[in-house]
């Protein structure tokens, strides 16, 4: 079965600073996506980056990176250069990519960016 | 261009209660799901559909119901309410392409009381 792990379940990141959002994942499928989610306080859900199983190099959007590690079965979140409205709740996620492209979400890890 | 779009978005129901919780999508979207989110937790997957006519069970679906008569439509009917369905819902939508992430909705936030 699918499991998606994130242990940090708040982080606090200086303003400007980079900050790593860590999420293991396990699977024994050979293709799956990894994606990351943000939900701020409004409680919206707002996807930010994918990186698919065969994918070569790391994703990148913006100042969001995915830092996709396939041995190790990890896909931690890398936001550099943090801002105010970065506090928000992330969420990883991990695709079913057999059929009907199901997604588990782990627990979550919540953000708090200092001034 | 609106997405989609879940109504209600707050409700309270008393036990025993049943509801219908909307959701319809614009951008001709082949996969929908409904999750559920309890307080400080993760999503987890009620049901989902991948295309009309044609749905089936994720991993939370008792208790619940769905159909798939649209493309755009896919509610999700909730029978005899117990105070364990207390949570946020959320409906979302994908295309089949792989790389595509979800479109979510703004959720329903839902009390059983």
């Amino acid at each position: 079965a699918q499991k998606i792990t994130q242990t940090q379940p708040g982080m606090f990141v200086q303003e400007k600073e980079a900050v790593t959002l860590d999420c293991t994942y396990d699977t024994s499928d050979p293709s799956y996506g990894l994606f990351w989610y943000k939900q701020p306080s409004s409680g919206e859900m707002i996807f930010l980056i994918y990186q698919g199983s065969y994918d070569q190099q790391n994703a990148t959007e913006g100042r969001y990176s995915l830092n996709f590690q396939k041995a190790r079965k990890s896909a931690n979140l890398v936001i550099s250069a943090s801002q105010l409205g970065d506090s928000a709740m992330y969420f990883c996620a991990m695709r079913d990519d057999t059929g009907g492209f199901k997604t588990i979400f782990g627990a979550g890890t919540r953000l708090f960016v200092k001034a | 261009n609106a997405g989609v779009t879940q109504t209600p978005k707050f409700r309270i129901l008393k036990i025993g209660q049943s509801m219908t919780l909307q959701c319809t999508q614009d951008m001709n979207h082949n996969y929908m799901y409904w999750y559920r989110q309890d307080p400080g937790m993760g999503l987890k997957l009620i049901y989902y559909s991948v295309g009309a006519g044609i749905t089936d069970k994720g991993e939370v679906p008792n208790g619940y119901n769905v159909s798939r008569s649209t493309t755009e439509d896919f509610p999700l009917r909730l029978e005899l309410a117990a105070p364990s369905q207390t949570s946020v819902y959320f409906c979302a939508s994908s295309y089949s392409a792989a790389n595509y992430g979800y479109t979510f909705g703004s959720g329903t936030r839902l009390t059983v009381v």
